[in-house]
């Protein structure tokens, strides 16, 4: 299996901070990487897919970047509606992995 | 408008078995990747498997092979997962999600609502 390791496992920020968060596969993936949020609650929506690409509705505040084994994702100014928990998810093999998720809260 | 509606919660005793199911609509049910995914409450996602609805080939994480049975009906354009004798650790939300995507890679979107499963004697 490719073992997909986010960090931080949680942070804290203010509302129109820039966060980022990491990403990193335990082989090269490409650029077959996703990034989804989920609050509370609810199911989990795709954010950024293929590393990079943004999934049509989701605002641009939010990027997406790497390839290889490190990926990033950035929130470029916090928005109240932005606080959950973030997952990776590699589609490189047809065996999807999941990263362990990063919780953001509000500080 | 694509959806993906799952059935509502289960409460089961242990050794019982379940099947739930999601039932895919406005979009060619056949032609897309449906994957299962478990969240154990309070813990983050786990991939379970993935199933081709026109064909019925189906994929499993090593984590459940054996544990759990993936199927789908595409007359009814509905997919299911299955236990044959339920556990206690099986407690947990289940989400179906439609795998899209093309070369540059396969996303999951839409997902489900999720199904509560509660396994308790």
């Amino acid at each position: 299996d490719i073992q997909m390791t986010q960090s931080p496992s949680s942070l804290s920020a203010s509302v129109g901070d820039r966060v980022t968060i990491t990403c990193r596969a335990s082989q090269s993936i490409s650029s077959y990487l996703n990034w989804y949020q989920q609050k509370p609650g609810k199911a989990p929506k795709v954010l950024i897919y293929a590393a990079s690409s943004l999934q049509s509705g989701v605002p641009s505040r939010f990027s997406g970047s790497g390839s290889g084994t490190d990926f990033t994702l950035t929130i470029s100014s916090l928005q109240p509606e932005d606080f959950a928990t973030y997952y990776c998810q590699q589609s490189y093999s047809i065996l999807i992995t999941f990263g362990q998720g990063t919780r953001l809260e509000i500080k | 408008e694509v959806q993906l509606v799952q059935s509502g919660a289960e409460v089961k005793k242990p050794g019982e078995s379940l099947r739930i199911s999601c039932k895919g609509s406005g979009y060619s049910f056949t032609n897309y990747w449906i994957g299962w995914v478990r969240q154990m409450p309070g813990k983050g996602l786990e991939w379970m498997g993935i199933i081709y609805p026109g064909d019925s080939e189906t994929r499993y994480s090593p984590s459940f092979q054996g544990q759990v049975t993936i199927s789908a009906d595409k007359s009814i354009n509905t997919a299911y997962l299955q236990w044959s004798s339920l556990k206690a650790s099986d407690t947990a939300m289940y989400y179906c999600a439609r795998r899209g995507g093309d070369s540059h890679g396969h996303w999951f979107d839409p997902w489900g609502q999720g199904t509560l499963v509660t396994v308790s004697s």
